[in-house]
């Protein structure tokens, strides 16, 4: 099967700038994620869908961080305006709906540096 | 709230040789999972091996291994006849088994293997 597609890979925007990435999940994972790896730090959940609605966005910082999932299949995430310390790497991920118990599939991940 | 540690930053391993990585968690739930996720340089997170924390058998996928104990709240990965391959950043991560949609992924700093020839 297709693993999760992200894009752009690689990103570099001044600081103040909006940027936006995507993610396409594996086909049929109704549950996607949004995570947050800074470096040197261990990722961290920004985001859950499930389809297209919200489970989980307690630690996502929704004064510059937005995120959608159109028809329960591509998300977009967005930050507006970024800061320095929004430097990382965003990588996605999906699973089966009840199924996350065994693990996500991960994409490979934008690295996003605000100068 | 779940907490994962890694206390080993960095380490090195000769090729053929065996390795083992560090983990503790705290948790006050008694159902969950644990993870051990291997990313190389290519950034993709790819499962190495998991443990169901209900099974005292500890885990196996072939020259991976987990020894498990949940006592103590220790969950160390050992790698047999380590490869050059096998050279990447080794993250650990908790799970808490809830009813709800609700499965995130709590993972540690990370240790960085190097699998020297």
């Amino acid at each position: 099967e297709a693993g999760v597609a992200q894009s752009p890979r690689y990103k570099i925007i001044e600081k103040r700038q909006s940027v936006a990435f995507w993610c396409n999940p594996i086909s049929g994972h109704a549950t996607l994620y949004w995570y947050q790896q800074i470096l040197g730090q261990g990722p961290k959940l920004l985001i859950q869908f499930q389809n297209n609605g919200v489970v989980d966005d307690s630690q996502l910082p929704k004064d510059r961080f937005s995120a959608e999932r159109l028809k329960g299949v591509d998300s977009t995430l967005k930050i507006q305006p970024a800061k320095l310390e929004d430097s990382a790497v965003y990588l996605c991920a999906s699973s089966l709906r009840g199924s996350s118990h065994y693990g996500y599939t991960f994409g490979s991940g934008t690295r996003l540096t605000v100068v | 709230a779940q907490t994962v540690t890694q206390s080993q930053p960095e380490m090195s391993v000769q090729e053929a040789e065996t390795v083992t990585l560090s983990c503790t968690y705290d948790t006050s739930e008694s159902n969950y999972y644990l993870f051990w996720y291997k990313q190389p340089p290519s950034r993709q997170m790819i499962l190495v091996i998991r443990q169901e924390a209900y099974k005292q058998q500890n885990a196996t996928e072939n020259r991976f291994s987990v020894n498990f104990q949940k006592a103590a709240k220790s969950f160390s990965l050992k790698i047999s006849d380590s490869q050059l391959g096998d050279t990447a950043m080794y993250f650990c991560a908790f799970m808490k088994l809830t009813g709800g949609a609700t499965n995130k992924l709590i993972f540690g700093t990370g240790t960085l293997l190097a699998v020297q020839p």
